[in-house]
C-alpha cells in the first residue's frame, strides 16, 4: 500500500508568480485536504476535494485554488504569490466514513516565497 | 467558529518523569486526533479519539476525550528522549466533515 505523496519537496518563488503542488492520495482514500503550516504554527485547513468536487474550504483568498482527478490525485495552485504564503502545504487524503474522517499527511511541500 | 488551545506550548522534562499535555476546544466535537510532528517533518498519526471517555494507549503515551469538558489530554508516562517532536490536537468540527481544526501544538523536549 503506497502512502500519500507530494512533491516537489522544497520550491522557490518570487512575489507574483504562481505555483501548483502535487498529491497522490493512499491507495483507497477518495478525499484529499490541504492545509497550511506556517513556522512555528499548527496547520490550517485551506480546502477539501471529494470525488473531484470542493467540499468545504478554509479561511483562504480565491487565489488559492485546486483539483482533484479522477485517480483522487489533487493539485493546489496559488496565484499572486505573497511573501506570507512561504509555508509547508501539507496534503492529507482520507477515506469518508460515517463514522471518522481519519487523515493522513503527506511529506509536504516547503514553499519559499522572496 | 471553533478554536483548539493547547497547553503548555512548550514542555522540557527530564527523562523518566510524567507530564500531561492539555488540548480544549471551544464547541462540541466528539471526533479528535492527535499527530505527532519531528522538526522538518510531517505529521504522524497517534491516537484517534471517538467517543466521550474514549482512552487509547500506546507505549508511554495514552490519550483520553472527555467530550462533556471539551478537553483531550495526552499523558506522557516515564518519558524517554526519543518522544522529543511536537504534539498536535485537531478537532473535527460538528457534523464529520473532516476540516480538522488544530491546536498551537505542544513542542516537548526530553533530557537525558
Amino acid at each position: 500500500e503506497t502512502g500519500v505523496t507530494q512533491s516537489p519537496t522544497h520550491l522557490i518563488k518570487t512575489r507574483g508568480q504562481q505555483v501548483t503542488l502535487r498529491c497522490s492520495s493512499q491507495s483507497g482514500h477518495n478525499t484529499v485536504s490541504w492545509y497550511q503550516q506556517a513556522l512555528g504554527q499548527g496547520p490550517q485547513f485551506i480546502f477539501q476535494y471529494y470525488r473531484e468536487e470542493e467540499n468545504g474550504r478554509g479561511n483562504f483568498p480565491p487565489r488559492f485554488s485546486g483539483l482533484q482527478f479522477p485517480n483522487y490525485s489533487s493539485e493546489l495552485n496559488v496565484n499572486a504569490l505573497e511573501l506570507d504564503d512561504s509555508a509547508l502545504y501539507l496534503c492529507a487524503s482520507s477515506f469518508k466514513t460515517g463514522s471518522h474522517n481519519e487523515q493522513f499527511f503527506g511529506p509536504g511541500t516547503r514553499l519559499t516565497v522572496l | 467558529e471553533l478554536k483548539v488551545e493547547q497547553n503548555p506550548l512548550f514542555l522540557s522534562m527530564q527523562e523518566g518523569k510524567n507530564y500531561t499535555i492539555y488540548c480544549n476546544y471551544s464547541t462540541t466535537s466528539d471526533r479528535l486526533y492527535w499527530y505527532r510532528q519531528d522538526p522538518g517533518k510531517s505529521l504522524e498519526s497517534l491516537f484517534v479519539l471517538l467517543s466521550n471517555g474514549a482512552v487509547k494507549q500506546e507505549g508511554r503515551l495514552m490519550a483520553s476525550l472527555d467530550t462533556k469538558a471539551r478537553l483531550s489530554t495526552l499523558h506522557i508516562t516515564a518519558a524517554v528522549h526519543d518522544l522529543s517532536a511536537t504534539y498536535f490536537c485537531a478537532v473535527d468540527p460538528p457534523g464529520n466533515t473532516g476540516k480538522l481544526i488544530f491546536g498551537q501544538g505542544t513542542t516537548l523536549q526530553v533530557k537525558p
